[in-house]
C-alpha cells in the first residue's frame, strides 16, 4: 500500500542540537512533499514544499529539506534548534498534480533549554 | 493571507445527537476543502474532499451517512456528524485550498467529545 513514514516518532534534544527528521514515502511517479509544523495548540502551518527544481528546499524558520528521488526520502534538518521548535512535525505527500494529502504519523520534537 | 477558521472550536455533546462543524476560508475563495481527523498521538486522516457546489468524496472506511459534508459556497464548507457516539470523539481539521495555489490551508481544528 502507498504510504508516508516518519522514523521517529519522539525526539527530544538540546538547544542549538542539528535536528535531522527522516521522511520516506512509497509512491511512484511525480509527487509534491510537505513539511509542515504543528506548535502546541496552533494549528497545521507548512514548513516548506516541493514541487520540482532544486532538490534542496529552504523554509521558514531555518529549516530545509532535500529530496532524493532514488531513496524516496524528504528529509528535513535544522542546524541548530531552538526552543520554540518544540513541536510535532509532519511529512505530507501529495501524489496528485495537487489535491489530497496523505501524512505521515508525525515526530514529536521537544527541544530542551 | 490564505486564513482558515473553524467553528466551533471545542464542542460537548450527548450521545446521539448532531453536531456541525464549519469551516470557513477568510480571504480566498476555496475551491476545494478537505477534512481530516486527528486521533491523540496519531496522524491526520483525510475523511473526504469537498467540491464547491457538488457532493463529496469520502475516503474508504468513512461513512458518507455519518459524515455529511456540505460545501454551499466558495468560501465555507460545513461538516455534519449525525446521531454522535464517542466513538466519533476527535479533533476534526478542515483545510482550502485554490486553483492559483499549489497549498492547503489549514484551519485551527475542532474538538468534539461524545458524552
Amino acid at each position: 500500500a502507498q504510504s508516508v513514514s516518519q522514523h521517529n516518532h519522539h525526539v527530544i534534544l538540546s538547544e542549538a542540537a542539528s535536528l535531522e527528521l527522516g521522511c520516506n514515502y512509497s509512491y511512484g511517479g511525480t509527487v509534491n512533499l510537505f513539511w509542515y509544523v504543528q506548535y502546541p495548540g496552533q494549528h497545521l502551518q507548512l514548513l516548506l514544499k516541493y514541487f520540482s527544481g532544486d532538490p534542496l528546499v529552504k523554509g521558514i524558520k531555518g529549516f530545509e529539506a532535500e529530496f532524493i528521488k532514488s531513496k524516496f526520502s524528504f528529509n528535513l534538518r535544522k542546524p541548530s534548534v531552538q526552543w520554540s521548535d518544540t513541536a510535532e512535525y509532519f511529512c505530507a505527500v501529495n501524489p496528485d498534480s495537487w489535491g489530497k494529502l496523505q501524512f505521515g504519523a508525525g515526530t514529536q520534537v521537544v527541544v530542551t533549554p | 493571507g490564505a486564513v482558515v477558521s473553524q467553528h466551533p472550536s471545542r464542542v460537548i455533546c450527548k450521545s446521539g445527537t448532531s453536531v456541525k462543524i464549519e469551516c470557513r476560508s477568510l480571504d480566498f475563495q476555496a475551491t476545494t476543502m478537505f477534512w481530516y481527523r486527528q486521533f491523540p498521538k496519531k496522524s491526520l486522516m483525510l475523511m473526504a474532499t469537498s467540491n464547491e457546489g457538488s457532493k463529496a468524496t469520502y475516503e474508504q472506511g468513512v461513512e458518507k451517512d455519518k459524515f455529511l459534508i456540505n460545501h454551499a459556497s466558495l468560501t465555507l464548507s460545513t461538516l455534519t456528524v449525525t446521531s454522535a457516539h464517542p466513538e466519533d470523539s476527535s479533533f476534526y481539521i478542515c483545510s482550502a485550498t485554490r486553483t492559483d495555489y499549489n497549498e492547503q490551508f489549514f484551519g485551527p481544528g475542532t474538538r468534539l467529545t461524545v458524552l
